[in-house]
Parts: structure tokens; C-alpha cells; sequence
């Protein structure tokens, strides 16, 4: 069974600082998403991530692949207070009718403190 | 920009009672999902489906739970006797397939007393 975590799982920063959440999988999978979720609202497609060594950048988020370590970042630079939200990463399972289903994170919660 | 969007937004339901939630994925998209996420907890996968049959299920997805596509725009999910535990947010999802990500609507949030 495909287990993602991701740490923190609480995170409060400071505007303007940097700080990356990490979020690890446990098989195999060269697909991984990064979603944001503003309380009540619905997830915001942030970056998809297709292969070993992918990056990708948006404005103050950058989000990094290594399909070897199991591992995908979240990068936080110089944090603005618009940035906080729920970030979900999450793994697709691609199965033999293609894109099936995504298995998320437990997601971390971003406070950026004034 | 085209969207996922579902109705109602809301539904208050008392236990026992059937409800159905509808969704209308984007346009020229293949796959569809229903997702929920209990208040706080993390989203789960309950189902996905691709021409006109599901196409894998998760284990919260038993046999109270059942999916239709009834015409060539909407997506339902009924729930025919609601539990307690069923209380959640539930999102609509599509996508057309290959790589590209899933996109989620709005959500219904669905209490059950």
C-alpha cells in the first residue's frame, strides 16, 4: 500500500524567510503533484512533477523531484503572508485504465506570521 | 478557464437517508473521481471512472456508495444510507488522462445528524 507523508505537518514562519516541506512515498512513481488548500476552499493545482530531477518554480514556490530518494520538495522563498495555506503533495497511481487515483499527504500547514 | 463545478455546496441529510452530490467535470476531460476529506484530515481517494465504468475503488468505497455518469456532462455519487462517519467534504475531480493533473471543483460539504 502507497504511504505518503509529509513534514511538518505544522509549519509558522516569518515573512520573509525560507523554508522547504518535504514530503516522502513509499513505492515507486515518477508523477507527483503539488496541491494548495486556503481553509474551506477546494485544492488549488499548484506544480506536476513528471520526472527524476524535475524542478519547477512559481513566483516564491519551487517544487523538486528525486524519483530515487522517494522524495519531493516544497521550497518557500522569502515567505509573504498570501502563502498561507494547506500544501498537499500527493503520487499518482497510474493502474490499466491510466490515470487512476492520487494518494495525498497529510498535508502541512503554513502560517506566515507578519 | 474551463472548471469543475458541483452542487449543492452544501447538504445537511439525517442518518439513514440517501444523498445524491453532482458534479460537472470539464468539458472534453475522459476520467472522473470522487475524493472526500474529513474536517482537518487529509484527502482521500473513493473512486475513479473512465468510460463509463469505475475503474478502481478504495476500500471506504463500499456498497452504500455507487457512482453514474447519466448523461454526457454530469457525475454523481450517491450514498444510499447515510452514516454519521459520512460527514465530510467530498470533491469532484477530472482529468483527461496521461499526465496532466487532476482538477478539483468546489466541494460539497455533507453533515449527517
Amino acid at each position: 500500500e502507497l504511504k505518503v507523508e509529509q513534514n511538518p505537518l505544522f509549519l509558522s514562519m516569518q515573512e520573509g524567510k525560507n523554508y522547504t516541506i518535504y514530503c516522502n512515498y513509499s513505492t515507486t512513481s515518477d508523477r507527483l503533484y503539488w496541491y494548495r488548500q486556503d481553509p474551506g476552499k477546494s485544492l488549488e493545482s499548484l506544480f506536476v512533477l513528471l520526472s527524476n530531477g524535475a524542478v519547477k518554480q512559481e513566483g516564491r514556490l519551487m517544487a523538486s523531484l528525486d524519483t530515487k530518494a522517494r522524495l519531493s520538495t516544497l521550497h518557500i522563498t522569502a515567505a509573504v503572508h498570501d502563502l498561507s495555506a494547506t500544501y498537499f503533495c500527493a503520487v499518482d497511481m497510474w493502474g490499466d485504465f491510466g490515470n487512476e487515483k492520487l494518494t495525498f499527504g497529510t498535508g502541512t500547514r503554513l502560517t506566515i506570521i507578519p | 478557464e474551463p472548471e469543475v463545478t458541483q452542487t449543492p455546496s452544501h447538504q445537511v441529510t439525517q442518518m439513514g437517508q440517501e444523498v445524491i452530490l453532482r458534479c460537472v467535470p470539464i468539458s472534453n476531460h475522459l476520467y472522473f473521481y470522487w475524493y472526500r476529506q474529513i474536517l482537518g484530515q487529509k484527502v482521500e481517494f473513493l473512486v475513479s471512472f473512465y468510460n463509463n465504468e469505475i475503474s478502481e475503488k478504495s476500500e471506504i468505497f463500499d456498497d452504500q456508495f455507487s457512482v453514474e455518469r447519466p448523461d454526457g456532462s454530469n457525475f454523481t455519487l450517491k450514498i444510499r444510507s447515510t452514516k454519521l462517519e459520512d460527514s465530510a467534504m467530498y470533491f469532484c475531480a477530472s482529468s483527461d488522462g496521461g499526465v496532466e493533473t487532476q482538477y478539483f471543483g468546489p466541494g460539497t460539504r455533507l453533515l449527517v445528524l
